[in-house]
C-alpha cells in the first residue's frame, strides 16, 4: 500500500525535546520532496518544513526555524523531525506529507506540551 | 508570506443544494491553489490541485476554479458525506500557507 505513517509524539515538558518520524512506503521515497504540517487541536492547519529529494535543501516556518530540524534516510524511506525548545503553542497534531501534488498524508502524530 | 482568506466560514446548505466555497490570496499565487476536505478525527484528504484538476476518488460534482487571487471550491447537488471542513492552500511561495477553513454544514 501507498502510505505514510508517522510515529513519536507524545507528552512533553516545555523546554523539552521529540523526535517525529514519518515512514513512507507502497512509492519511490527519495523521488517526491516531504513536507511536515501541523493541526493544534480545533484548529487549521500550519506549514511546518519541507525538505527536497535528498535533504540538501530544507525551509521552515519562522516559528520553528531554529528548534526544530528535518532530515531523511532516503536508504530507510523515513523522514524526521526533530523538535527542541519546545512550546505550548507547539501542541498540534503533526502530518506529514507528500510533496508534488500533496496527495498523501499520513494519519499524524500528536505532540502535547504542557508541564 | 502570503495570507489564504476563505469566505464564509461556515455555509449551511440543504442536501441536495449548491455550495460555493470561496479563497482569496493576498497577492497572485498563479494557479498554485489545493483544496483539502477534511472530517472530524481525519486528516486533509486532497481535493482539487492546481486550482482545478480534480483528485482520484471525488466525483464530478466537485470542481476548483479561479487564477491569481481569486480561487472557488463548487459542489453541486450536496450529498451528506460532503458536509466537512474545507481548507485551501497556496504552494506558490514559501511559507505555504492555508486559509482558515470553510465548515459546510447541513441547514
Amino acid at each position: 500500500d501507498v502510505q505514510l505513517v508517522e510515529s513519536g509524539g507524545g507528552l512533553v515538558q516545555p523546554g523539552g525535546s521529540l523526535r517525529l518520524s514519518c515512514a513512507a512506503s507502497g512509492f519511490t521515497f527519495n523521488t517526491y520532496w516531504m513536507h511536515w504540517v501541523r493541526q493544534a487541536p480545533g484548529k487549521g492547519l500550519g506549514w511546518v518544513s519541507r525538505s527536497d529529494t535528498d535533504g540538501t535543501s530544507i525551509s521552515y516556518a519562522d516559528s520553528v526555524r531554529g528548534r526544530f530540524t528535518v532530515s531523511r534516510d532516503n536508504a530507510k524511506s523515513t523522514m524526521y523531525l526533530q523538535m527542541n525548545s519546545l512550546r505550548a503553542e507547539d501542541t498540534a497534531m503533526y502530518y506529514c506529507v507528500r510533496g508534488g501534488s500533496f496527495d498523501l498524508w499520513g494519519q499524524g502524530t500528536l505532540v502535547t506540551v504542557s508541564s | 508570506e502570503i495570507v489564504m482568506t476563505q469566505s464564509p466560514g461556515t455555509l449551511s446548505v440543504s442536501p441536495g443544494e449548491r455550495a460555493t466555497l470561496s479563497c482569496r490570496a493576498s497577492q497572485s499565487v498563479s494557479g498554485k491553489v489545493v483544496w483539502y476536505q477534511q472530517k472530524p478525527g481525519q486528516a486533509p484528504r486532497l481535493l482539487i490541485f492546481g486550482a482545478s484538476t480534480r483528485a482520484t476518488g471525488f466525483p464530478a460534482r466537485f470542481s476548483g476554479s479561479g487564477s491569481g487571487t481569486e480561487f472557488t471550491l463548487t459542489i453541486t447537488s450536496l450529498q451528506s458525506e460532503d458536509f466537512a471542513l474545507y481548507y485551501c492552500q497556496q504552494y506558490d511561495n514559501w511559507p505555504y500557507s492555508f486559509g482558515q477553513g470553510t465548515k459546510l454544514e447541513i441547514k
